[in-house]
């Protein structure tokens, strides 16, 4: 099976500080997001990246950034915490699918979440 | 862009009862729909997916959703429901067609299910 790992469950950070979390995939999938769940709000795309390197913004990107070094691994930044941006992180991964059908069978893997609270 | 809507926040009901959750979405072209249940504590997880062909899926656990292709809608039902079905619902959708950069999935706000024993 398809493993997301995010590095941690629970996290409690200042406001203003440099906040990273991490995400591991270990299927060599090519696509990687980022999402944050809000009660009422369902889950918010932050980021993506289908490549190395490569990146793209989501629906609600302000006050973050994004780092993809490598394939496996998928980080997101927060450069300067805020008290708004607590909430429950979610990682994601999904092949690269050249048809529908495939994209239909292989769907995404969620990691298990971080919970970030700014304080 | 796409946007999907969830219309009950919550849902409490009792075990043996059946289910119905709605969701529609927003978008001028073809999806692929997806309902997502996540437990407590636990990962989101895939229930079913429509892709193309017959309306009606059928998903794990006794899960089963209606595409309406002329309601923009594909409801998520359940006929008898248990406690271990209490959990919170996402209905997503995704463009069809595209294919790189990214594959985004479009989420609704959620449902959260109380089953009552």
């Amino acid at each position: 099976d398809v493993k997301v790992t995010q590095s941690s469950r629970y996290l409690v950070k200042r406001t203003g500080e440099k906040v990273f979390l991490e995400c591991v995939q270990d299927m060599d999938h090519e696509n990687m997001f980022w999402y944050r769940q809000d009660p009422g709000l369902g889950l918010r795309l932050i980021y993506f990246s289908y490549d190395v390197k490569m990146k793209e913004k989501g629906d609600i990107p302000e006050g973050y950034s994004v780092s993809r070094e490598k394939k496996e691994r998928f980080s997101l930044i927060l450069e300067s915490a805020s008290t708004n941006q607590t909430s429950m992180y979610l990682c994601a991964s999904s092949p690269l699918t050249i048809t529908d059908r495939e994209l239909a069978n292989y769907g995404y893997t969620f990691g298990s979440g971080t919970r970030l609270t700014v304080v | 862009a796409q946007s999907v809507s969830q219309h009950n926040h919550h849902v409490i009901l009792s075990e043996a009862a059946s289910l119905e959750l709605g969701c529609n979405y927003s978008y001028g072209g073809t999806v692929n729909l997806f309902w997502y249940v996540q437990y407590p504590g636990q990962h989101l997880q895939l229930l079913l997916k429509y892709f193309s062909g017959d309306p009606l899926v059928k998903g794990i656990k006794g899960f089963e959703a209606e595409f309406i292709k002329s309601k923009f809608s594909f409801n998520l039902r359940k006929p008898s429901v248990q406690w271990s079905d209490t959990a919170e619902y996402f209905c997503a959708v995704m463009p069809w067609g595209i294919k790189a950069a990214g594959n985004k999935l479009t989420f609704g706000g959620g449902t959260r299910v109380l089953v009552k024993p």
